[in-house]
Parts: structure tokens; sequence; C-alpha cells
């Protein structure tokens, strides 16, 4: 069964250096998504994209998070300045053709501000 | 704002035994509701999604239902074995362009052999 694929499993990174989360989405796939889980709290949404731009953001995605499609498969979300409070769980999601189906998650980046 | 709670938070059952997880959302305007599994550490896995337009949705000993006048949805599990175990989250989605998911906190379900 086709699924999404996210690397590094986990990224240690000094505070105030910038990262790189990837995210291979299902192929045929037309939405995109970005959530985040700190632990012990809810998974909360970040950001969505369609059709090569931001659909939707979060209060959360302010200035120092940016997303890309670089290519046909790939899908990042850049953090530029790490703070400590960004330490959580990242989760890279995608659904298929209608707004109506169901969104399917990676395994998840850890990321970790020192 | 929408506003998803679950309960109970956690759960321990014994093997075999028939348990039913709920979520309620406060904004009755839902596009459509998607309960996951979530192991520990592990990512997401999309258990069931139902509609506003429908009433229920089945998947093996899986069946979750939805009432959108009472901000209610359950997930009811039949014939529980310790493979089972694992959080149940359920997401709520408005009909809006984004199409971003408001998660409850989770019900952390035990089953013991």
């Amino acid at each position: 069964e086709p699924e999404v694929t996210q690397t590094p499993s986990h990224q240690v990174t000094q505070m105030g250096q910038e990262v790189i989360l990837r995210c291979v989405p299902i192929s045929n796939h037309l939405y995109f998504y970005w959530y985040r889980q700190i632990l012990g709290q809810k998974v909360e949404f970040l950001v969505s994209f369609y059709n090569n731009e931001i659909s939707e953001k979060s209060e959360i995605f302010d200035d120092q998070f940016s997303v890309e499609r670089p290519d046909g498969s790939n899908f990042t979300l850049k953090i530029r300045s790490t703070k400590l409070e960004d330490s959580a769980m990242y989760f890279c999601a995608s659904s298929g053709h209608y707004d109506n189906q169901p969104q399917h998650f990676g395994d998840g980046t850890r990321l970790s501000i020192l | 704002k929408q506003e998803v709670t679950q309960i109970p938070a956690a759960l321990s059952v014994p093997e075999g035994e028939n348990l039913v997880l709920n979520c309620s959302f406060t904004d009755s305007a839902i596009y459509n509701l998607q309960w996951f599994r979530q192991d520990p550490g592990k990512g997401l896995t999309s258990l069931l999604l139902i509609q506003s337009s429908q009433r229920e949705q089945t998947s093996g000993r899986l069946n979750a239902s939805l009432d959108k006048s009472s901000g209610r949805s359950t997930l009811y599990i039949a014939a529980s074995q310790p493979g089972d175990s694992a959080t149940y989250l359920c997401a709520a989605k408005r009909r809006e362009y984004g199409n971003k998911l408001v998660f409850g906190a989770g019900t952390i379900l035990r089953v013991k052999s």
C-alpha cells in the first residue's frame, strides 16, 4: 500500500540553526500538509498546500516557517532559525484528488532543538 | 473555533471485550471526521473516514458513527485484542479551502491478555 515517507526520522539541531524536514507524499495525491505534535499535546495543524501554493496556515506558521515542493515528488518544511519551543514531532500528510478523501500521515520527524 | 474532545483519556480492558471510544466536537458544520490509530513513537494510521452525510462506517472489527446534531462520534471496537493497544485520535474537518484537521487529545487504549 502506498505510504507517506519522511526523512530524517530524528533531527537534532542547535538553537538558531536552519532545518529542512523532507517528505515524499503518496504519488497521485494533490493536497499536502504539515502538522506537529509537541510531547504530551494534541496534533496541531501548521499548513496546507495545493496547486503549488499555501492554501491555509495556522498562527503557528509564522515567517520562520516555509514550505516548498521543489520537484514532482518531494514536499519540504523549512524552519529558518529554530527555537527551543520548535522541538516536536513533525508529521507530513497527503490526500487525494478530492477534498473529501482521508489524509494519510507519515511516521514523522522528531525534531530536538538544543 | 472547532474544539475536539475525547473521552475517556485512557482505557484498560481485558482481551475480548467490546468497547466504545467517544469524540465530541463543538462546531457541527464539519465536512468529515477521521479516526486514527497512533502507536508509540509512530505516525498516524487512518482507520475510518465518515463524511458529514453518513451515519456510520465499518472496517473489520471497527465501526465509527457520526451524529452531527449532537456533535458526537463514536468508535466501536469489537472483540478487542492486545494488538489493538494504541492511542486512538479523532479529527474533524470543516469544509474550507485548506482542509485542515482539528484533533482531539486521544484515548490511550490498553487491552490486557
